[in-house]
């Protein structure tokens, strides 16, 4: 079946500019991730999404990050006033929530943004 | 609270030769371990999990991991490596009961020929 889509692909922006990125997680998988990933680094958590639940936002940067997830499904991450330091991978993944904690996430192909 | 640690940022092997990539966790609860890869400009695919069920996971692609509790370890290994190998290995930790997952900052792996 069909995995976790992200577009765009690679975005590409100048300094000050908003930018949102959209995720699609795989069909009936209820929780869903934002990570960030900068060159050279381990995957930062962002934001999470389960359901009718309020998201966990404690990974947000700053108040120029947001994100919405609208009918359980896809999701946006808006980013205001974008820095060059927002410059990095964002991966998005959706986890089908079982009676277990075992089951894993699954990723997209990420949005490579570029503030210059 | 829980933690990963993998200790080496990159290994390089030869092409044949056995692969060993190390990762320690810290977690209060039962945790669940897995192993992620990921090729260049690619998101990240599953290697292998521990469910608790086996001490000794099988994952795809050959690679297996052994979870160790009494040296809170879950590294990787495969006896032959491929040039397709070549990537970057994260390890994850999540304790039992919780949505939060831990990623090591990732073991960046070279096959020579």
């Amino acid at each position: 079946g069909a995995g976790v889509s992200q577009s765009p692909s690679n975005k590409v922006t100048e300094k000050g500019k908003d930018v949102e990125l959209r995720c699609d997680p795989i069909s009936g998988h209820t929780a869903l991730y934002w990570y960030r990933q900068s060159l050279g680094q381990g995957l930062e958590f962002l934001i999470y999404f389960q359901g009718n639940s309020a998201p966990d936002k404690s990974g947000l940067p700053s108040d120029r990050f947001s994100a919405e997830r609208t009918g359980g499904s896809v999701s946006t991450l808006t980013i205001q006033r974008t820095q060059q330091e927002d410059s990095a991978v964002y991966l998005c993944a959706s986890r089908q929530m079982r009676g277990d904690s075992y089951n894993e996430q699954f990723f997209g192909p990420g949005t490579r943004l570029t503030v210059l | 609270a829980q933690s990963v640690t993998q200790l080496d940022s990159h290994v390089s092997v030869s092409e044949g030769t056995p692969v060993l990539l190390r990762c320690n966790y810290s977690s209060s609860y039962s945790p669940s371990l897995f192993w992620y890869v990921q090729h260049p400009n690619k998101g990240l695919q599953l290697l292998l999990k521990y469910t608790s069920a086996a001490t000794l996971v099988k994952g795809i692609n050959g690679f297996e991991a052994e979870f160790k509790k009494s040296e809170t370890s879950f590294h990787l290994t495969k006896p032959s490596a491929h040039m397709s190998d070549a990537a970057e290995y994260f390890c994850v930790v999540s304790a039992s009961g919780t949505y939060k997952y831990i990623f090591g900052t990732g073991t960046r792996l070279k096959v020579l020929a």
